[in-house]
């Protein structure tokens, strides 16, 4: 069975300043694949970044980027220069069998 | 819009009653999953379909959670007898694939049961 832990309820950052989100997975499937997702109060699910679990390099995208380090089993989501907008609930997830296994996600406040 | 749809947005039930949920993935997608988040919760794992067939149920609570997907593209969750503990956001997704990775969810349904 699949697990993630996000040991972080909630972060604060200043605006323009940079962010990690911690999030530790446990699995025994071979090939996975690890997802952060961002929830705003309006409640949708937004699709952030996709690291597979052999991709040799980790994932970016635009302001976000995964550091994936597969022997401590961990998939931290940076964030940097944030924005008033990034506030929201941050998601980790990992998928096996075909669906996704979420953590409880942190809370995430910028600051201006 | 091409996103995924689900219907209706908020319900409102009495404890015992039936209700239907409603999910309309995007356009091609041939799997699709529902998902239940509870306040301060992540979404969990409740059912997936590829194409018409239920691939996964594993994490239906109990036998009053049910869903069809009788054409391959819309999908109705079904509860029964709802109970209090019932109360939660009902999340649908869709992806292209069920291994194609990346799943895209809809705005969700806010279940409350009285």
């Amino acid at each position: 069975a699949q697990k993630i832990t996000q040991t972080q309820p909630g972060m604060f950052v200043q605006e323009k300043e940079a962010v990690t989100l911690d999030c530790t997975y446990d699995t025994s499937d071979p090939s996975y694949g690890l997802f952060w997702y961002k929830q705003p109060s309006s409640g949708e699910m937004i699709f952030l970044i996709y690291q597979g679990s052999y991709d040799q390099q980790n994932a970016t995208e635009g302001r976000y980027s995964l550091n994936f380090q597969k022997a401590r089993k961990s998939a931290n989501l940076v964030i940097s220069a944030s924005q008033l907008g990034d506030s929201a609930m941050y998601f980790c997830a990992i998928l096996g069998s075909e669906k996704l296994v979420f953590g409880k996600g942190t809370k995430l406040t910028v600051n201006p | 819009g091409a996103g995924v749809s689900q219907t209706p947005s908020n319900k409102v039930t009495e404890k015992g009653k039936y209700v239907e949920l409603r999910c309309d993935p995007i356009s091609g997608h041939t799997a699709l999953y529902w998902y239940r988040q509870s306040l301060g919760q992540g979404p969990e794992f409740l059912i997936y379909f590829q194409g018409t067939g239920a691939a996964d149920d594993s994490g239906l609570p109990n036998d009053r959670f049910f869903a069809v997907r009788p054409e391959g593209s819309v999908s109705t969750l079904k509860i029964q007898r709802t109970e209090r503990g019932d109360s939660a956001v009902y999340l649908c997704a869709s992806s292209l694939m069920a291994s194609s990775g990346e799943q895209f969810f809809g705005p969700g349904t806010r279940l409350t049961v009285l």
